[in-house]
């Protein structure tokens, strides 16, 4: 069974400095990985997707890389500003019969301090 | 397009009360999911729809929680009765299986406080 893992759970930056959250998978078997952004009493956004395929994908301030053989992905928000203080989950899509199913980390709240 | 839309955005109910979630996915989605969000537990899958369609329910916790997608356009999940340990956020996502790209979207989710 996938389990995903984010760390730290939370995390507090002053702003403008660049920084790295991680997420990490235990089945390497995946059919891709992306993360979300989720603001309070809100839904999740999808920020970035990386196929299985692929090792990074770029957005703005925003790069996303991935490293199947060792189940690791990493999100790099880079001049963070306030505007970015949010929960970010990764969530891991299977691959096979499953490949709708994506599992989930319980994320990482990031406050971005002015 | 307004995305996907819940309703209501919370809900208060006291134990053994039926408490029915809804949920309009994006026009054009085919599938539909139904997520519980605990702090405890993250983020579960309770349910999947491809064309109306259950496909996995094995996230569903009991009996007493059931799913419905009558039409392409709607969906609601209830719970009944409900208990204090149901307290969580809902969401209700949908994708489109048409394109290569496995992105779902997720409504603004239901707060419910079963107290």
């Amino acid at each position: 069974k996938q389990e995903v893992t984010q760390i730290p759970a939370a995390l507090s930056v002053p702003e403008g400095e660049n920084l790295v959250l991680n997420c990490s998978f235990t089945d390497s078997a995946i059919y891709n990985l992306q993360w979300f952004r989720q603001d309070p009493g809100k839904g999740l956004t999808s920020l970035l997707l990386i196929q299985s395929s692929q090792r990074e994908q770029t957005s703005g301030r925003l790069n996303a890389s991935l490293d199947k053989s060792s189940g690791r992905s990493t999100l790099y928000i880079a001049a963070s500003q306030p505007g970015d203080s949010a929960t970010y989950l990764c969530a891991v899509g299977n691959s096979g019969a499953g490949s709708y199913q994506l599992t989930f980390g319980k994320g990482t709240k990031l406050s971005v301090i002015p | 397009d307004a995305g996907v839309i819940q309703s209501p955005r919370h809900e208060v109910t006291e134990m053994g009360q039926e408490v029915t979630l809804r949920c309009k996915p994006i026009s054009g989605h085919n599938s539909l999911f139904w997520y519980r969000q605990t702090m405890m537990r993250g983020l579960e899958l309770l349910i999947y729809f491809n064309n109306n369609v259950p496909i996995d329910d094995s996230g569903m916790p009991e009996d007493r929680f059931s799913a419905k997608m009558p039409n392409a356009s709607f969906s609601t999940l209830k719970i009944q009765p409900s208990e204090p340990r149901d307290s969580a956020v809902y969401f209700c996502a949908s994708r489109s299986t048409g394109t290569l790209i496995n992105i779902q979207y997720f409504g603004a989710g239901t707060r419910l406080s079963v107290l």
